[in-house]
């Protein structure tokens, strides 16, 4: 099976403006998870999906949001973009299901850098 | 919500000693604990995992080890090699409803030869 996989791998955006970012999870997985990887903050969960709904979401500001497809892929969208959120940011998918099926499985990442 | 400590942040062995890497969680519900090897450049990718219903699990050199008591877990790496050095992850479910997880800050393992 092809693993996960995230477009665009590089950006380079301005302040103020908006960025989305895809993921295309592992097939049959269905659940979908987005994090934000930083030198100074590790990996921090942003929010999951699961079947087209929001199942979880970390503590970051509305400026970050996400949705997810009917064929499971996931997208997140940051807004008014801020110098801060120059990050890797990574997607991982599931199974979703209880014993084996919860490991997660990360995609390379996207790097945006913000100026 | 849960939280994940992990210590310590770095660490530097000789080639053929062991490492620990120990980390600590907050939500007493947490049942599933998750390592992840992280290699500069690279996804992190999962190499042991271990479920509270177990209190140790090994794969070859690596181990883990839960204390559900204490609510700690602990990475164990024997025989280390050069290849093992890269950046480690513990982590524990955000919550018992989904599959996100909540990750430690991370060790930076370097084994020199």
């Amino acid at each position: 099976k092809a693993g996960v996989t995230q477009t665009p791998r590089y950006l380079i955006k301005t302040r103020g403006q908006q960025v989305t970012l895809s993921c295309s999870p592992i097939s049959g997985h269905r659940s979908v998870s987005w994090y934000q990887q930083t030198p100074g903050q590790g990996l921090q969960f942003l929010f999951e999906y699961f079947s087209e709904t929001q199942r979880n979401k970390g503590n970051f500001p509305g400026r970050f949001s996400g949705r997810q497809f009917s064929n499971s892929r996931s997208e997140m969208n940051v807004s008014t973009l801020e110098l801060g959120d120059s990050a890797l940011y990574l997607c991982a998918s599931s199974l979703a299901g209880r014993g084996t099926g919860e490991t997660q499985y990360f995609g390379p990442g996207t790097r945006l850098l913000v100026l | 919500g849960e939280n994940v400590e992990q210590h310590p942040s770095t660490l530097s062995v000789q080639e053929g000693d062991s490492a620990v890497i120990k980390c600590t969680y907050s939500d007493s519900a947490s049942n599933y604990f998750p390592w992840y090897k992280q290699e500069l450049g690279k996804r992190p990718q999962l190499i042991i995992d271990i479920r509270s219903n177990v209190g140790e699990k090994k794969d070859q050199r690596i181990a883990v080890t839960l204390n559900k008591t204490a609510k700690h877990f602990s990475l164990h790496i024997t025989e280390t090699q050069p290849e093992d050095s890269a950046v480690y992850f513990c982590a524990a479910r955000f919550n018992q409803a989904g599959t996100a997880l909540i990750f430690g800050k991370g060790t930076t393992l370097s084994v020199s030869s």
